[in-house]
């Protein structure tokens, strides 16, 4: 198994680009979950999702949309990047109330 | 308004010494709480978890304690080893919904050799 995997490693962007961050995971979890991590925070809930077709928002949801039309994949959209938008971006998936498996991170620099 | 706080952005120990990662929660819904574990430049990845029916969970080196009444936890590492520098994150959920993870802002541990 691959896990939970991110796509890209890293990127950049100008303000007012848009962009997709992909993941997908190959455990066949129902759960699957945005995080960013900004130095000096712990990391927080940007949008989640209980399974293929349902998502909500989670702490800091504003500036991403987010679908799961599949179970496997779970991409997070920026309409129009922000510098405040500048972190690494994390996606995790799980199985019930186990724990969460994390990808390796996106870091997005926006300019 | 923090809900799960770690005071101590860092922490240094020898080699074979005990570490002590303390971990304060402010929410009373939260009943079910994981330490994580982090590398530069990787996901979190878990550690060990407790459930709020519980006020200790051990595996291996690694012992998760819990005082529901001061809402504190912490995470014993005997021995400590070199490897085992990293930031750790404390983590709690609640009301069921274990996939929505509230973090604390990380300890980093260095285990000095």
């Amino acid at each position: 198994n691959a896990g939970v995997t991110q796509t890209p490693k890293f990127q950049v962007l100008k303000t007012g680009q848009s962009m997709t961050l992909q993941c997908a995971q190959d455990m066949n979890h129902e759960y699957m979950s945005w995080y960013r991590q900004d130095p000096g925070m712990g990391l927080r809930l940007i949008h989640y999702s209980v399974g293929a077709g349902i998502t909500d928002q989670g702490e800091v949801p504003n500036g991403y949309n987010v679908s799961r039309s599949t179970t496997e994949d779970f991409p997070l959209r920026l309409l129009s990047a922000a510098p405040s938008q500048t972190s690494v971006y994390f996606c995790a998936s799980s199985y019930g109330d186990n724990e969460q498996f994390f990808g390796p991170g996106t870091r997005l620099t926006v300019l | 308004d923090q809900q799960v706080k770690q005071n101590s952005p860092s922490l240094s120990v020898q080699e074979g010494r005990i570490s002590i990662l303390n971990c304060d929660y402010t929410n009373s819904m939260f009943d079910y709480f994981l330490w994580y574990k982090k590398y530069p430049a990787e996901g979190p990845t878990f550690l060990i978890s407790i459930s709020s029916i519980k006020d200790k969970n051990e595996d291996g080196r690694f012992t998760v304690f819990l005082n529901k009444s001061a809402k504190h936890l912490s995470l014993h590492i005997v021995p400590s080893q070199p490897g085992d520098s990293a930031v750790y994150f404390c983590a709690a959920s609640g009301g069921g919904s274990n996939y929505k993870l509230t973090f604390g802002k990380g300890t980093l541990l260095t285990v000095n050799p």
